[in-house]
């Protein structure tokens, strides 16, 4: 089967810099999505992984490494309106996403 | 373009009583997925759809049944509610499941159901 580790909860300062990891267990996949989910709300995409490395869309980047079978989502320039849930889930082409249990982030002030 | 709607938002049931959620995408997305959340157990799918007229079990089918007869609606239904199935219900589609997309999963607003 396939299953994913988050932590349950991180917390970080208004302006600083978080990192939010995902190891995984998989006997094989197509990459790694990571998704936000803010309180009350629906879950929404936000950044893919195909191949291994580093992918940037703004203020938001995530990484794979196959090799270690991690991810990290990293949050710079953090605001506010990021305090949010973020799951990691491994797409493995014919089947459905499977979803990490999610890290709750609270950014502080 | 309303993407992903989701009836109806809130919902509560007594012990035994069925009820039917009904889910409407209008992107044209093949694939169709119901996931139940709660507290600390992230998203788990309990059934989904390949396609009209197809249906597969998730992780957590027991006590659920599903119907996709029309491409843009995935209906679930509860025959015999539990408070077990207190929840928050999340609909979602994609375009595929495919090797070289990122499978993007577009939810909706979600369906708060409470058993009593």
């Amino acid at each position: 089967g396939q299953s994913l580790e988050q932590p349950s909860e991180v917390t970080a300062v208004e302006g600083a810099i978080v990192q939010i990891n995902c190891t995984y267990q998989t006997s094989g996949f197509y990459g790694l999505s990571w998704y936000q989910q803010h309180d009350g709300g629906a879950p929404t995409f936000l950044s893919y992984n195909a191949l291994d490395g580093l992918e940037e869309t703004g203020r938001f980047s995530s990484f794979l490494s196959r090799s270690d079978s991690y991810g990290y989502l990293l949050l710079q320039e953090l605001q506010m309106k990021d305090s949010a849930s973020y799951f990691c889930a491994l797409n493995s082409g014919n089947t459905p996403l499977v979803f990490g249990k999610g890290t709750r982030l609270s950014v502080i002030a | 373009n309303a993407g992903v709607t989701q009836t109806p938002k809130f919902r509560v049931l007594k012990t035994g009583q069925s009820m039917t959620l009904l889910c409407a995408q209008d992107m044209n997305h093949e694939y169709m997925y119901w996931y139940r959340q709660d507290p600390g157990m992230g998203l788990r799918l309990i059934h989904y759809s390949v396609g009209e007229g197809t249906t597969a079990k998730g992780e957590v089918p027991d006590g659920y049944n599903v119907s996709r007869l029309k491409k843009q609606n995935f209906l679930l239904g509860l025959e015999s509610a539990a408070p077990s199935q207190t929840s928050v219900y999340f609909c979602a589609s994609s375009s595929t499941t495919g090797k070289s997309s990122y499978n993007e999963q577009f939810f909706g607003p979600g369906t708060r159901l409470t058993v009593l």
